[in-house]
């Protein structure tokens, strides 16, 4: 059964700081998510991870996929106050064609850019 | 882009009653869609995938009796809450996938918090 996990789970950042979020995952995931959430509301799409070496950048976010390891990154560059928000990682279990490509969550980061 | 409209987007009932939830993909078909349920500060976990045409899936401790699905064409799958309690009060949200893009992320809809009194 696919497990993820992500961490840090609480990330406390100051404007204009990097910094990485953790996302392992237990079994093998032919693919893998990203997706923001801020609060009260639901999820946004960041990013999907297809293949091994896989690199994705948008604005100040950037992930990365090494399916040898089980590990995706989500790299924040310079952040700013707007990227304040929950964001989860997804796997999606191999061979579940016939539950149509369930996605299985981590817990969430939830980020903090203070000024 | 595809967008997946979830109505209502707030509920409040008293205990004992059921509760309807809709899900629907505006401009896409989706063979299968998902239920998930968030409590405040957690993640998401998934409920069951609806399958259009046949029976949903549930996941392992959701109760099938109590969470009625139906996936009655490609654009809509309902949720229904049963005899809710207050304990079921959560954030549900759905979410599809456009069935000729397998490769693409899940779209979700805004969510529904039910409030059970």
């Amino acid at each position: 059964e696919l497990k993820v996990e992500q961490n840090p789970l609480f990330l406390s950042m100051q404007e204009g700081k990097n910094y990485t979020i953790y996302c392992n995952y237990s079994t093998t995931s032919d693919r893998l998510y990203w997706y923001r959430q801020d609060p009260g509301k639901s999820l946004e799409s960041l990013f999907v991870l297809l293949s091994n070496g896989a690199v994705k950048q948008e604005g100040r976010l950037m992930a990365s996929l090494d399916t040898k390891a089980r590990l995706s990154t989500l790299h924040i560059t310079a952040a700013v106050h707007d990227l304040s928000a929950t964001y989860f990682c997804a796997g999606r279990p191999l061979f579940h064609y016939n539950q149509g490509g369930k996605l299985i969550f981590g817990q969430g980061t939830e980020l903090s850019v203070k000024p | 882009g595809a967008v997946v409209s979830q109505h209502p987007s707030r509920v409040i009932c008293k205990s004992g009653t059921s509760v309807k939830i809709e899900c629907r993909s505006l401009d896409f078909q989706a063979t299968t869609m998902f239920w998930y349920r968030q409590f405040p500060k957690q993640s998401l976990m998934l409920m069951a995938t609806s399958n259009e045409g046949s029976k949903a899936t549930y996941e392992q401790g959701v109760e099938k009796d109590k969470f009625l699905i139906n996936h009655a064409s490609l654009t809509l799958s309902t949720l229904t809450v049963t005899s809710a309690h207050p304990e079921d009060s959560s954030f549900y949200i759905c979410s599809a996938r456009d069935r000729d893009r397998y490769n693409s992320p899940l779209h979700f809809g805004n969510g529904t918090r039910l409030t059970v009194t």
